[in-house]
């Protein structure tokens, strides 16, 4: 049972033009939201994340928004550049007495962003 | 280069065999975390530990067993191996216990069990 979905397995966009990533959710505990970049090869790298007391929250290029109603989170790249081209991994969290910080992953987006 | 460090990067044994991980984490992380990414997985949560304490298990299997040291470093146990426990494993550290925590990834192992 995933409690974190990412159906798009691959994305492919034109440089220059916006790339939106999504992700779903099923368990309502979950509080805090993340997104990973992974290259070949490496680890994820973290991107940029959100709490659940805030819809939008932006980093540069990056705008990651969140609908707590329908349980469902976006990562907007604008303008997508070539470099951008990874595996994007949407996760989660909750505070379950705020000892843990395990993250809930989903099974990523691959993004290409073609010049 | 996250400040995580993982070795050995690749690791080929045959089944029924026993591996050894091993994890540093950033300087000044207390909380170590272990994942595994299997083919078409996402990555999947195995453990915690903080400041040498187990703080939360994950997905682990009984044949799999991890501990924190006393210099933070962090080993994850792999024994009676099996066809499927082939992966790549990844550690991550925080600086508290995690939660609002940024995770820093290392750059991972590759277990091929033949």
């Amino acid at each position: 049972d995933q409690q974190v979905k990412q159906n798009s397995p691959s994305l492919s966009v034109q440089e220059g033009r916006i790339s939106i990533l999504n992700c779903d959710y099923t368990n309502s505990m979950f509080d805090y939201f993340l997104w990973y970049k992974k290259y070949p090869a490496e680890g994820p790298t973290f991107l940029i994340s959100i709490s659940s007391i805030k819809d939008k929250n932006e980093d540069g290029r990056f705008t990651v928004f969140l609908n707590k109603s329908a349980k469902h989170l976006s990562l907007h790249i604008v303008p997508s550049q070539p470099g951008d081209s990874a595996v994007y991994f949407c996760a989660a969290s909750a505070d379950y007495g705020g000892s843990q910080g395990n993250l809930i992953f989903g099974k990523g987006t691959k993004l290409s962003v073609k010049p | 280069d996250s400040g995580v460090t993982q070795t050995p990067k690749h690791l080929i044994t045959a089944t029924g065999q026993r591996v050894t991980l091993r994890c540093s984490p950033r300087s000044g992380d207390l909380s170590v975390y272990w994942y595994q990414q299997s083919l078409d997985q996402g990555l999947q949560f195995l453990i915690q530990y903080y400041n040498g304490e187990e703080r939360a298990k994950g997905n682990i299997l009984e044949r799999f067993s991890a501990q924190q040291f006393p210099d933070l470093h962090s080993e994850l146990n792999l024994s009676s191996l099996e066809l499927g426990d082939s992966a790549l494993y990844f550690c991550a550290s925080s600086t508290g216990t995690g939660y609002y925590n940024e995770q820093f990834f290392g750059p991972g192992t590759r277990l091929t069990v033949l």
